[in-house]
């Protein structure tokens, strides 16, 4: 089945600059890629996602960039912000099933 | 809208007990999904519904576990002979399932601490 490895575990930007976390997946079937954000006592909030048929989707601070020939993808996110802090988890799926998470990174931004 | 709505919030229960963990979809969405997340951890698949039936339930750790969703809305964990290891968030998501345009994503509930003693 599907595996997910996410990396780094912890991260902490002084704010206004920028973080990288990165994902890697096993199954090459696997077509979709959601980013979650996680604040303490929440449920995962969707951040943004990509499709296997796309290289790289941005949406204002956030981008998310796929590599399908080398199974990784990242979400980078510029100019961070103190409410930036939260813990984030990437995923994979076949479509419309199951999700499989990575094991999150806490971003912590420091003022 | 209203998103996905989780009751109770938080549940107590002692080893030995049987609990039920409800939700509630986003209206119209077809597809539901529980999760279960440990502390320090990402979520875990436990169950996938399209409409009433259990598309794909092999996330399900044992036969204590047992979820419904008999009218394609509404749904319900149930958990039988608890134990201490099952404390953990249960969380429930959404999505407008398949053949629909982002039939893929879901949105997840708030979710709901078991914790048991």
């Amino acid at each position: 089945g599907e595996n997910v490895e996410q990396h780094p575990s912890t991260l902490s930007v002084q704010e206004g600059d920028s973080a990288v976390i990165k994902c890697t997946y096993s199954d090459s079937a696997s077509n979709y890629f959601p980013w979650y954000k996680q604040e303490l006592g929440k449920g995962p909030q969707l951040i943004i996602d990509i499709r296997s048929n796309v290289g790289e989707k941005k949406d204002q601070r956030i981008a998310v960039t796929l590599n399908k020939t080398a199974k990784h993808f990242s979400l980078h996110i510029t100019e961070t912000q103190p409410e930036d802090s939260a813990v984030y988890f990437c995923a994979a799926s076949t479509g419309a099933q199951k999700l499989v998470f990575g094991q999150g990174t806490r971003l912590t931004i420091n003022p | 809208g209203a998103g996905v709505s989780q009751t109770p919030s938080n549940k107590v229960t002692e080893k030995g007990k049987y609990v039920e963990l409800r939700c509630d979809p986003i209206s119209g969405h077809t597809a539901l999904y529980w999760y279960r997340q440990s502390l320090g951890q990402g979520p875990e698949f436990l169950i996938y519904f399209q409409g009433t039936g259990a598309a794909d339930d092999s996330g399900l750790p044992n036969d204590r576990f047992f979820a419904v969703r008999p009218e394609g809305s509404v749904s319900t964990l149930k958990i039988q002979r608890t134990e201490r290891g099952d404390s953990a968030v249960y969380l429930c998501a959404s999505s407008p399932g398949e053949g629909l345009a982002e039939a893929e994503t879901q949105y997840f509930g708030p979710g709901t601490r078991l914790l048991v003693l």
